[in-house]
C-alpha cells in the first residue's frame, strides 16, 4: 500500500539545522510531487512548501524562503526536508505528504517527525 | 496570498446533530477545496476533495459543497468519533494555504 514513513524525532540547539527524510513506497515515486506541511504543539497546518521528485524544481512558502531546502534521491524514493537556522518557533511535527491523482489536496500523509529546538 | 479564514472556531453539538463549518477564501478558488479530519496525536485525514467529492473510504454523512470563495463542511448526524479539528485548504494554485481549523466535540 502507498506508504510514506519519516524519520525520527530530533532534538538541535537554536541555530543548527536539520534534515528530515520521507521514504515513499506502494507507488512510482517520481510521479507525484511531495509536500512538507508542520504543526506546532496545539496549533494548525502549516504548509511550507513542495518539490518535484522528477525535476527536482521546487516552490517554498515565502515565510520559508532562504532557509528551507527540499530534495530528493530518487534511487532510494526518499524526499527530504533541511530547515537552518532552527530557532524554538521551529518545535513542532514535520509531515511529508503526498498529492491526489486529480489535484495538489494531500491524499498520503507521512507518519510524522518531531523537531524540538531547545537549548 | 490568498487567505482562508473558517468558522465557528469551535463547536460542541449533541450525537446526532447536523453540523455545518464553514470556510471562505479571500479571493476565488473556484472548486480547488479540501477538507480534513484530524483526531488528537494522528495524522491528518482527507475527507473532501474538489470541494464536494468525498474521499474513498470516508463515510457518507460527510458531504461538501460550495464554490468560488464561500464553502461548507457538513456533517449530517455527529457520531462520538467525530471528535476532531476539521482544516480546510486551497489548492487552485501554490502556497497551499490551510484555514485555521474548527474544533468539534460532544455536547
Amino acid at each position: 500500500q502507498v506508504q510514506l514513513v519519516q524519520s525520527g524525532a530530533e532534538v538541535k540547539e537554536p541555530g543548527a539545522s536539520v534534515k528530515v527524510s520521507c521514504k515513499a513506497s506502494g507507488y512510482t515515486f517520481s510521479s507525484y510531487d511531495v509536500n512538507w506541511v508542520r504543526q506546532a504543539a496545539g496549533q494548525g497546518l502549516e504548509w511550507m512548501g513542495w518539490m518535484n521528485p522528477n525535476s527536482g524544481n521546487t516552490g517554498y512558502s515565502q515565510k520559508f524562503q532562504g532557509r528551507v531546502t527540499m530534495t530528493r534521491n530518487i534511487s532510494i524514493t526518499t524526499a527530504y526536508m533541511e530547515l537552518r537556522s532552527l530557532r524554538s518557533e521551529d518545535t513542532a511535527v514535520y509531515f511529508c505528504a503526498r498529492p491526489g491523482v486529480y489535484g495538489n489536496y494531500m491524499d498520503v500523509w507521512g507518519t510524522g517527525t518531531t523537531v524540538t529546538v531547545s537549548s | 496570498d490568498i487567505q482562508m479564514t473558517q468558522s465557528p472556531s469551535s463547536l460542541s453539538a449533541s450525537v446526532g446533530d447536523r453540523v455545518t463549518i464553514t470556510c471562505r477564501a479571500s479571493q476565488a478558488i473556484t472548486i480547488y477545496l479540501a477538507w480534513y479530519q484530524q483526531k488528537p496525536g494522528k495524522v491528518p485525514k482527507l475527507l473532501i476533495y474538489d470541494a464536494s467529492t468525498l474521499q474513498s473510504g470516508v463515510p457518507s454523512r460527510f458531504s461538501g459543497s460550495g464554490y468560488w470563495t464561500d464553502f461548507t463542511l457538513t456533517i449530517s448526524s455527529l457520531q462520538p468519533e467525530d471528535v476532531a479539528t476539521y482544516y480546510c485548504q486551497k489548492y487552485n494554485s501554490a502556497p497551499f494555504t490551510f484555514g485555521p481549523g474548527t474544533k468539534v466535540d460532544i455536547k
